[in-house]
């Protein structure tokens, strides 16, 4: 079984629906991540979380929540889908405890806002 | 400067060329260096860390060289299996954000039989 996990990995939805991803991870990770990835700009961050009390922004916040349910688990919501929200979406763990910050990535989310 | 500055190819080699990559950095507190791999509509996999002494692991090399801000990886006979993308990666290294890593935009390369 994968160490990362995300539901669902393909979704279209329309523009101002409500969408949560989700990510559940068996590595034992304190950290986890949401990234989102476009053509030509690469993986950029979306929120992350240290531990379960701990939730930050990362570079582009605006337009998401993000919910640290339990160390496993760490969903991601679009309150009102828009299409510039049209991504490949990935969760990353990481371990607060490793040598070094070494990220490690579940299979990803396509999501499609029309 | 950018954070973390690629080369997008693409670098199209014959089977068993060797090709090299770099990548430049910013931040020059940066302390961990990687290369991933990221084959198309898939997740980024490790490849490797990169270590100021260098580090070797089969054919692949990684190099680092902080004065310069400077990150290289060399594939030696290259195979077919490895056309992917190339990520540089480094980590912020600074305050609590230490962990969190910067991605370049990726090289991507192609290798022809």
């Amino acid at each position: 079984d994968a160490d990362v996990t995300q539901t669902p990995r393909n979704r279209i939805t329309k523009t101002g629906k409500r969408i949560m991803l989700e990510c559940s991870q068996t590595k034992g990770h304190d950290r986890m991540y949401w990234y989102r990835q476009d053509p030509g700009l690469g993986l950029r961050l979306i929120y992350y979380s240290f531990d379960v009390k701990d939730i930050n922004k990362g570079e582009i916040s605006d337009g998401y929540s993000v919910s640290r349910q339990a160390q496993a688990k760490f969903s991601l919501s679009l309150e009102s889908a828009i299409p510039n929200q049209t991504a490949l979406y990935f969760c990353a763990t990481s371990d607060r405890l490793g040598s070094t910050d070494t990220q490690y990535f579940g299979p990803g989310t396509r999501l499609t806002v029309l | 400067r950018k954070e973390v500055e690629q080369d997008p190819g693409p670098f199209n080699v014959p089977e068993g060329a060797t090709v090299a990559f770099n990548c430049t950095y910013s931040n020059s507190a940066s302390q961990s260096f990687f290369w991933y791999r990221q084959d198309c509509r898939k997740e980024p996999k490790l490849l490797m860390s990169v270590y100021s002494s260098g580090n070797e692991d089969g054919r692949f090399t990684a190099q680092l060289n902080r004065a310069s801000q400077y990150i290289s990886l060399l594939i030696r006979d290259s195979k077919l299996s490895d056309s992917a993308t190339y990520l540089c990666v480094v980590n912020r290294g600074y305050g609590g954000s230490q962990g969190n890593l910067i991605f370049g935009k990726g090289t991507k390369l192609s290798v022809k039989p």
